[in-house]
């Protein structure tokens, strides 16, 4: 079964790191593109980047640019989304996608909840 | 503000049939491939439509998707209770270089 599995839940403090991941299984990590989306409470979903397993390539929406770090491992088939400094605007549900050639997110993980309070 | 512009509400009786519009411009949807997603509550998207009008295997065929210009539309026929979910279109931006979704729709079965 074709999957993308993410990292649980995290609660975290102002100012603090976090990196989150992302496991595909069941399919060539390197073929696709894997993407990060954003879905704020009460709000829509956003793209966040985007990275190639197999070469890094990596493209970061202008509003996310600076803000996280998109990478993968491609040796463990594991893509990371990570930011330096949260903040209680990041508190969100964050999921990781699968872009295929056609343009479409196909295999999306599960999410991770990310809660920022001090 | 979304890039791609969707109603934010839609609603319907069981059996109707109901259409989600999208918007977007002549970077997006008037040159790229729409895919449209399902969120049910308390879950992950869910791929609907690709390539303006395919249906992933497993997607009943009251799901329909429509192209024209630089706008979209999903269609529901036949709407079930278990449609109630949010549904969003998306496309590339050849200006952002990146993928755009828009704003999300959510649809209640009355």
């Amino acid at each position: 079964e074709v999957q993308l599995v993410q990292s649980g839940a995290e609660v975290k403090k102002p100012g603090e790191s976090l990196k989150i991941s992302c496991k595909g299984s069941g399919y060539s990590f390197t073929t696709y593109w894997i993407g990060w989306v954003r879905r704020m409470p009460g709000k829509g979903l956003e793209w966040m980047g985007i990275i190639h397993p197999d070469d890094s390539d990596t493209r970061y929406s202008p509003s996310f640019q600076g803000q996280v770090t998109i990478s993968t491992d491609k040796s463990i088939s594991t893509a990371y989304l990570q930011w330096s400094s949260l903040k209680a605007s990041d508190t969100a549900m964050y999921y990781c996608v699968r872009r295929v050639p056609n343009g479409a997110f196909d295999i999306w993980g599960q999410g991770t909840m990310v809660t920022v309070s001090s | 503000q979304s890039v791609l512009t969707q109603p934010p509400s839609a609603s319907g009786t069981p059996g109707q049939r109901v259409t989600i519009s999208c918007s977007g411009s002549s970077s997006n949807i008037g040159s790229n491939t729409v895919s449209w997603y399902q969120q049910l509550p308390g879950t992950a998207p869910k791929l609907l439509i690709y390539s303006n009008n395919q249906r992933p295997s497993g997607v009943p065929d009251r799901f329909s998707g429509s192209k024209s210009g630089t706008s979209a539309s999903l269609a529901i026929s036949g709407l079930q209770s278990e449609d109630e979910a949010d549904y969003y279109c998306a496309a590339w931006d050849d200006s952002l270089n990146g993928p755009v979704f828009g704003g999300g729709t959510k649809l209640t079965v009355l």
